[in-house]
């Protein structure tokens, strides 16, 4: 079974600064059917990226999705103090449909 | 803006059932892919079914691990998406979440998930 790899499972960075985000596959996912989601503290997760490395509707530029095969990086490339939250990868495949990573926690410094 | 808004969630005691709804803002509820996924702080995000359109005879899908015990189903003249679940266990304590799906290549109607709702807590406890 296809399994998502995140790390680091923690970063620690301040506002200002590059983020980078791995999510590494166990298979190749076809056609970069990748897609990376926000999650902050009481809320649903919120689409960022999908076919890794096209902007959702409304999703900043600081955020770019990157990546084919079996490795994928999310990148912020200047921290804003709204970024700090937990960041998924999920692909996607014939079955079961969809997998997740368990997550990255961006944490400020 | 299209919102989703999920209700039904609570305590229910083991063995016990429930269902969830979710209800969609706007007027073109009929053309999207729903789906129900649940989260927990031990096994994170996982999907539970997918249910498509009238015009693909609403044809659903359900996780291996759930399927003849949680049953997706949609009211599109309601708007509203639907998760009967039967037969609760403590491990199935978590939120859930409706979502809107959406596409791109091979999967152009169900490749990821567009749109979530706010989420709904469900215990299963006695």
């Amino acid at each position: 079974e296809s399994v998502l790899t995140q790390s680091p499972a923690t970063l620690s960075l301040s506002p200002g600064e590059r983020a980078t985000l791995s999510c590494r596959a166990s298979q190749s996912v076809s056609n970069n059917l990748l897609a990376w989601y926000q999650q902050k503290p009481g809320q649903a997760p919120r689409l960022l990226i999908y076919a890794a490395s096209n902007r959702a509707t409304g999703i900043p530029a600081r955020f770019s999705g990157s990546g084919s095969g079996t490795d994928f990086t999310l990148t912020i490339s200047s921290l804003e103090p709204e970024d700090f939250a937990i960041y998924y990868c999920q692909l996607r495949r014939e079955w079961p449909p969809y997998i997740f990573g368990q997550g990255t926690r961006l944490e400020i410094k | 803006e299209v919102q989703l808004l999920e209700s039904g969630g609570g305590l229910v005691q083991p063995g016990g059932s429930l269902r969830l709804s979710c209800a969609a803002s706007g007027s073109s509820f009929n053309t999207y892919v729903m789906s129900w996924l649940r989260q927990t702080p031990g096994k994170g995000l996982e999907w539970v079914a997918d249910i498509y359109t009238g015009q693909m005879k609403m044809k659903t899908y359900h996780s291996d691990s759930l399927r003849g015990r949680f049953t997706i189903s949609r009211d599109d003249s309601k708007s509203t998406l639907y998760l009967q679940m039967n037969s609760l266990s403590a491990e199935d304590t978590a939120v859930y979440y409706c979502a809107k799906l959406s596409g791109s290549g091979t999967y152009a109607l169900s490749a990821y998930f567009s749109l979530w709702g706010r989420g709904t807590l469900v215990t299963v406890s006695s």
